[in-house]
């Protein structure tokens, strides 16, 4: 599965758009990246998917760009609630048999 | 999407005694479920992949007979620890991907404290 590489942390503000970055070189071609989201003792909740291009929904929007080999969850305007760790997952589980693999994460802080 | 639901959320226990976690698909079937640890600011580590009808594999590192993983029915794993010790107090979390889709589904997590 592919390793992916994101920032430790990153600091924002209430209101303020948050962009994380992840980076994934070695992304094979079945694979789809998924982002998560975990708030302290509690498991991972699924944010948004993609395989290429652009996804958005009612929370975020994901930017892929055409080599695949990176993408940026975009979340706008960011609350107190949103701090928490952010993972960006790569690989093609569709068989069910296969897990996705955790990287260190991006722990995100929101400030008043 | 689909649930999946861990029991006990948490629990305390004795060094030696063994402790047994449920990991259930509510509203599907997975033919394999997944266990995950998580120590505190570390991220999740894949433990072990539990079958059903099969025998678990375990990753690198993972002592099988510590970490007895049983898969009876299509939406039911567990993992017990076996004769836990204060290093196995960890966050216990299960997951789950519904067969062809890409998306994989987290459990709520079971925080094991052992004395």
């Amino acid at each position: 599965l592919a390793k992916t590489t994101q920032p430790i942390s990153m600091d924002s503000y209430e209101g303020q758009e948050v962009n994380i970055t992840c980076s994934h070189n070695n992304i094979a071609t079945n694979d789809y990246i998924t982002w998560y989201q975990q708030f302290p003792s509690q498991g991972p909740r699924f944010i948004i998917q993609g395989y290429k291009t652009k996804v958005t929904n009612e929370v975020a929007s994901l930017f892929i760009p055409a080599d695949r080999k990176s993408s940026t969850l975009s979340l706008p305007r960011v609350s107190l609630s949103d701090t928490a760790v952010y993972y960006c997952l790569v690989g093609d589980i569709r068989t069910g048999r296969r897990a996705l693999t955790f990287g260190s994460g991006t722990r995100l802080q929101v400030q008043p | 999407g689909a649930v999946v639901s861990q029991h006990p959320s948490w629990v305390i226990c004795k060094s030696g005694t063994s402790v047994k976690i449920e990991c259930r698909s509510l509203d599907f079937q997975a033919t394999t479920m997944f266990w995950y640890r998580q120590f505190p600011k570390q991220s999740l580590m894949l433990m072990a992949t539990s079958n059903e009808g099969s025998k678990a594999t375990y990753e690198q590192g993972v002592e099988k007979d510590k970490f007895l993983i049983n898969h009876a029915s299509l939406t039911l794993s567990t993992l017990t620890v076996t004769s836990a010790h204060p290093e196995d107090s960890s966050f216990y979390i299960c997951s789950a991907n519904l067969a062809g889709s890409e998306t994989q589904y987290f459990g709520p997590g079971t925080r094991l404290l052992v004395l």
